[in-house]
C-alpha cells in the first residue's frame, strides 16, 4: 500500500467542526483511500472510505483532491467521543484483498469541552 | 450482538510458555487477520486468512500460528512466550472479493503481558 503522511496530532473544540488532513502523494489509480479511527483502549473502526468523489456517510465525510493526491475527513460537529486516533490508508483495488491493512501513525485528535 | 469477538481480553503468562487467542466473527466474512499493537501503539498486520490461503507477514517470528477449525474462526496460537511478545493482539474480519473497498471489522483486542 502507498505511504501517507498524516499531521501527528491535532486539537478541536467541542461541536466544532473537524478536518483532518492526509497526504498521498504516490497515490495509484487503483488505490481507494480509507479512515479508520480507534478510540482509546478500543480496536480500530472503519469510519469511511473513497476513489475519486467526495463521499458523506453518517458518521463523517471525506474530500479528496481532484488530483487524489490528498484528502480531508470532516467531522461536522465533533464531541468528546470523537477524540481518538484516526488512519487514513490506501488500499489497492487490484489486488487480492485478503491482504492486511497498513497502519501509520495517523493522528491524535483531542477534543476540548 | 457482538461482530468480532475475542478471548480471553487479558491474558498475563509467564516467559516460555505456549498460549492461544481465540477469535470469532458473526458477519459472514471470508477473510480474517490477526494485528498486532506494541507499547507505542504501532498497529501491524501479522497475518491474513482467506479459504486456506495464509498470508503471513515476513517479520512475523514461526513461534506464531494462526488456526482456522472453520470459516467464522481464526485463532492465534503462540508458543515458547517471549517478553517482546507482550502487546494487544486484534482480530479483524472483511469481505475478501470486495477487494480495495472492503472495510474490516475489528475485535475488542487481547492485552498480552508476558513477565
Amino acid at each position: 500500500d502507498a505511504k501517507t503522511t498524516q499531521p501527528n496530532s491535532m486539537e478541536s473544540n467541542e461541536e466544532e467542526p473537524v478536518h483532518l488532513p492526509c497526504n498521498h502523494s504516490t497515490i495509484s489509480g487503483t488505490d481507494y483511500i480509507h479512515w479508520y479511527r480507534q478510540l482509546p483502549s478500543q480496536g480500530p473502526e472503519y469510519v469511511i472510505h473513497g476513489l475519486t468523489s467526495n463521499v458523506n456517510n453518517r458518521m463523517a465525510s471525506l474530500a479528496i483532491a481532484e488530483d487524489r493526491k490528498s484528502s480531508t475527513l470532516i467531522l461536522h460537529r465533533a464531541t468528546l467521543r470523537d477524540a481518538a486516533v484516526y488512519y487514513c490508508i490506501l488500499r489497492d483495488a487490484s489486488g487480492g484483498g485478503a491482504d492486511g491493512l497498513t497502519f501509520g501513525k495517523g493522528t491524535h485528535l483531542i477534543i476540548q469541552p | 450482538d457482538t461482530a468480532v469477538s475475542q478471548t480471553p481480553k487479558y491474558l498475563v503468562t509467564q516467559m516460555g510458555n505456549d498460549k492461544s487467542i481465540k477469535c470469532e466473527q458473526n458477519l459472514g466474512h471470508d477473510t480474517m487477520y490477526w494485528y498486532k499493537q506494541d507499547s507505542k501503539k504501532f498497529l501491524k498486520i501479522m497475518f491474513s486468512y482467506n479459504n486456506k490461503e495464509l498470508i503471513i507477514n515476513e517479520t512475523v517470528p514461526n513461534r506464531f500460528s494462526p488456526k482456522s477449525p472453520d470459516k467464522a474462526h481464526l485463532n492465534l496460537h503462540i508458543n515458547s512466550l517471549e517478553l517482546g511478545d507482550s502487546a494487544v493482539y486484534f482480530c479483524a474480519s472483511s469481505h475478501r472479493l470486495r477487494q480495495g473497498y472492503n472495510e474490516q471489522f475489528f475485535g475488542p483486542g487481547t492485552r498480552l503481558t508476558v513477565l
